[in-house]
């Protein structure tokens, strides 16, 4: 079973629009990770952020967590079209075992 | 570097083969991990292999076996294909984020 729900599963937006990802989870983690997939490719780590953490920035990304609610939301700035992907958090345990979610397929138009 | 690279890239087996997928990685990383990953689903986990010499089941172990060769191989074996294990399978190592290879993809008839 996956530990992870991304919501929403899939979501369409135009350039320069602000794309928002949300992932519960159910069990206590020691850090939440974002990944990015790009059709028929390898996923690409895009941020950590740890259990103590509550909000982290990585250039056009924001990701906050809630442990309280065992939920994150990942935020993209300004979106373009090279966004087109699927985005996935996985939660991290102390030995550093991923459980990913099932993820949500964002599109960019022009 | 050439980062976590896995062989082959596309496989395809009778139920009953069997086949070896092979990882490797020049990170110098102790941990190493096999995934698949189904249509419209996450990554689950397989085995992984948190240092040289070591290997733990995942969620989805059943069916498969591995070989952590050394610090810097992590072999993936199915002895038996069956059509349940068509799949994408990936590789990937870490110290913290995990960095994948490019994949490969099986399907068993």
């Amino acid at each position: 079973s996956q530990q992870g729900e991304e919501d929403p599963q899939a979501l369409s937006i135009q350039e320069g629009e602000n794309a928002t990802m949300n992932c519960s989870y159910k069990t206590s983690i020691n850090n939440l990770q974002w990944y990015r997939q790009n059709s028929g490719r390898g996923l690409v780590h895009l941020i950590l952020i740890r259990s103590n953490e509550r909000e982290k920035h990585s250039g056009r990304l924001r990701v906050t967590l809630d442990t309280s609610k065992k939920s994150s939301s990942l935020l993209i700035t300004a979106s373009r079209a090279a966004d087109t992907a699927s985005y996935f958090c996985a939660t991290a345990d102390s030995y550093n075992k991923l459980i990913f979610g099932a993820g949500t397929r964002l599109a960019v138009h022009p | 570097n050439a980062g976590v690279t896995q062989t082959p890239k596309f496989q395809v087996l009778k139920t009953g083969q069997s086949m070896t997928l092979q990882c490797a990685q020049d990170m110098n990383h102790n941990s190493m991990y096999w995934y698949r990953q189904d249509p419209g689903m996450g990554l689950r986990l397989i085995y992984y292999s948190a240092s040289e010499g070591t290997t733990d089941k995942g969620e989805v172990p059943n069916g498969y076996n591995v070989s952590r060769l050394n610090k810097r191989e992590f072999s993936l074996r199915l002895e038996s294909a069956a059509p349940s294990q068509t799949s994408v399978y990936f590789c990937a190592s870490s110290v913290y984020e995990q960095y994948f290879g490019p994949g490969t993809r099986l399907t068993v008839t």
